[in-house]
């Protein structure tokens, strides 16, 4: 079945990188997102990869893929405050039109000063 | 990007009252809009799919006369919470997609029901 796993909690020093994991189970997943969540908001899109990259970087953000593992990474560089927040890995399963994207349950970045 | 937008934000309705959500995309047509529900600290579960101009539908466990999902047109769906109760208190959220196109969320709408 589908499912997607990451680590509830990460707490880093501003200015430090951080490192968020996330593992997958379907191995037909296109792409592969992260998304960014502040308190009492919705979701905004940061990044996605497609399942045939293994890298892609966007500013302060670089997304890693390793498909054999099925293992997803999200690095921060020079974690700011504003940065604290939940961040979502999410799937999407190649299907029907109009397929939902599969979400792991969040990881909740704090950054102390 | 595109814009997707929610309304109301926040409600606060009695129990046994229903409850009516906007989803509206506001730049672009949304061939599929979904809604999804996210209790706190939890991650966000898909309750129902739905495509302009056809029936919802809705993922396992979800009661469609419960939430009526309306997708009347490219640009709007409406999810109506009725007979609302306490356990259907719960952040609600919407995307929507063109064909071939990424998902756009909306911000949510915050449903307490006393």
């Amino acid at each position: 079945g589908e499912d997607v796993e990451q680590s509830l909690f990460l707490s880093v020093r501003e200015g430090d990188s951080s490192v968020i994991n996330c593992t997958y189970t379907d191995s037909s997943s296109t792409y592969l997102y992260w998304y960014k969540q502040e308190p009492g908001a919705g979701l905004q899109l940061l990044t996605y990869i497609f399942s045939n990259m293994d890298m892609k970087q966007d500013q302060r953000l670089t997304v890693l893929l390793n498909k054999k593992d099925k293992h997803l990474s999200l690095r921060i560089a020079d974690t700011q405050t504003g940065d604290s927040a939940i961040y979502f890995c999410a799937e999407r399963i190649p299907g029907q039109a109009g397929t939902a994207l599969i979400f792991g349950k969040g990881t909740t970045l704090s950054v102390s000063s | 990007g595109a814009v997707v937008s929610q309304h109301p934000s926040r409600v606060i309705c009695k129990s046994g009252t229903s409850v009516k959500i906007e989803c509206r995309s506001l730049d672009f047509q949304a061939t599929t809009m979904f809604w999804y529900r996210q209790f706190p600290k939890q991650s966000l579960m898909l309750m129902a799919t739905s495509n302009e101009g056809s029936k919802a539908t809705y993922e396992q466990g979800v009661e469609k006369d419960k939430f009526l999902i309306n997708h009347a047109s490219l640009t709007l769906s409406t999810l109506t919470v009725t007979s609302a109760h306490p356990e259907d208190s719960s952040f609600y959220i919407c995307s929507a997609r063109q064909r071939n196109h990424e998902q756009y969320f909306g911000p949510g709408t915050r449903l307490t029901v006393t």
